[in-house]
C-alpha cells in the first residue's frame, strides 16, 4: 500500500475553502484515493474517492494531477461543524482488503 | 437499517480481566473490520473477515485478542487478561467486496483498563 504524508494540523476560518494536500508519490497504477473525516468519539465517515482528475460530490472537490503523486481535498466554504480529523487513503481494495489509515490532518475551524 | 452498531459503546475494566466486545455490521455487507484507535493516532488495523472467515490479522493482535464472525454476521472481539496497554477506541467497520467500496463505521467501544 502506498505511504501517504498529510500535515498535521490545519486551521481556517468559517466561511473560507479549505485545501488538504496529500502526498502519495508510489500510487501505483491500480490505486485509488480516498477521504475520511473522522469527529471526536466517532468513528471515520468517507467523504470521497477518485482515481485522476476531479471529483465532486455534495461534501468536498478531489483534486487529482495527472501524475497522482498528490491529491487534494477541498472543502468549500467550511463551517466549525468542519472541524474534524480528516485521513487521505490509497490502495486498490478489492486485492489489499485492508484499509490503512495514517495520523491525518487535524482540522479547526474558528469563527 | 441503521448502520454498524457496536456493543458496549464503553467499558471500564479491571486489569487481568477479559472484556467481549460486540459489532453489528450493516445486514448486507460481507466483509467487516475490526481497529483499535488511541487518542491522536489514525485507527490501526487490527482483523478482517469476509463472510465468516477471518482473511487477516495484523501482527498487533496478540494471542490475548481473538475475533469471530459466526454465520458471516455480526463479530466479537475478546480481550483476555487485559493490560491497561489496551486501553484504546475499538472501532468495527463493514463493506460490500469489491473495488474501492466504502467503509461504514461504528461508533466504537471504548476501553478503558484500571
Amino acid at each position: 500500500l502506498a505511504k501517504t504524508t498529510q500535515p498535521i494540523s490545519m486551521d481556517s476560518y468559517e466561511g473560507q475553502e479549505v485545501n488538504i494536500t496529500c502526498s502519495h508519490n508510489n500510487i501505483a497504477t491500480n490505486d485509488y484515493i480516498t477521504w475520511y473525516q473522522q469527529f471526536p468519539s466517532q468513528g471515520p465517515r468517507f467523504i470521497i474517492q477518485g482515481y485522476k482528475t476531479k471529483v465532486t460530490n455534495e461534501v468536498a472537490s478531489l483534486f487529482i494531477p495527472a501524475d497522482r503523486k498528490s491529491s487534494t481535498l477541498s472543502l468549500p466554504r467550511v463551517s466549525l461543524s468542519d472541524t474534524a480529523v480528516y485521513y487521505c487513503l490509497v490502495g486498490e481494495y478489492s486485492s489489499a482488503s485492508k484499509i490503512i489509515f495514517g495520523s491525518g490532518t487535524r482540522l479547526s475551524i474558528r469563527p | 437499517d441503521t448502520g454498524v452498531s457496536q456493543n458496549p459503546r464503553h467499558k471500564i475494566t479491571k486489569r487481568g480481566q477479559n472484556v467481549t466486545f460486540r459489532c453489528d455490521p450493516i445486514s448486507e455487507h460481507n466483509r467487516l473490520y475490526w481497529y483499535r484507535q488511541t487518542l491522536g493516532q489514525g485507527p490501526e488495523f487490527l482483523t478482517y473477515f469476509q463472510n465468516e472467515a477471518q482473511l487477516e490479522k495484523s501482527r498487533l493482535l496478540s494471542d490475548r485478542f481473538s475475533a469471530e464472525r459466526p454465520k458471516g454476521s455480526f463479530s466479537t472481539l475478546e480481550i483476555q487478561r487485559t493490560e491497561q496497554g489496551d486501553s484504546a477506541m475499538y472501532l468495527c467497520a463493514s463493506s460490500f467486496t469489491g473495488i474501492n467500496t466504502e467503509a461504514f463505521f461504528g461508533q466504537g467501544t471504548r476501553l478503558t483498563v484500571v
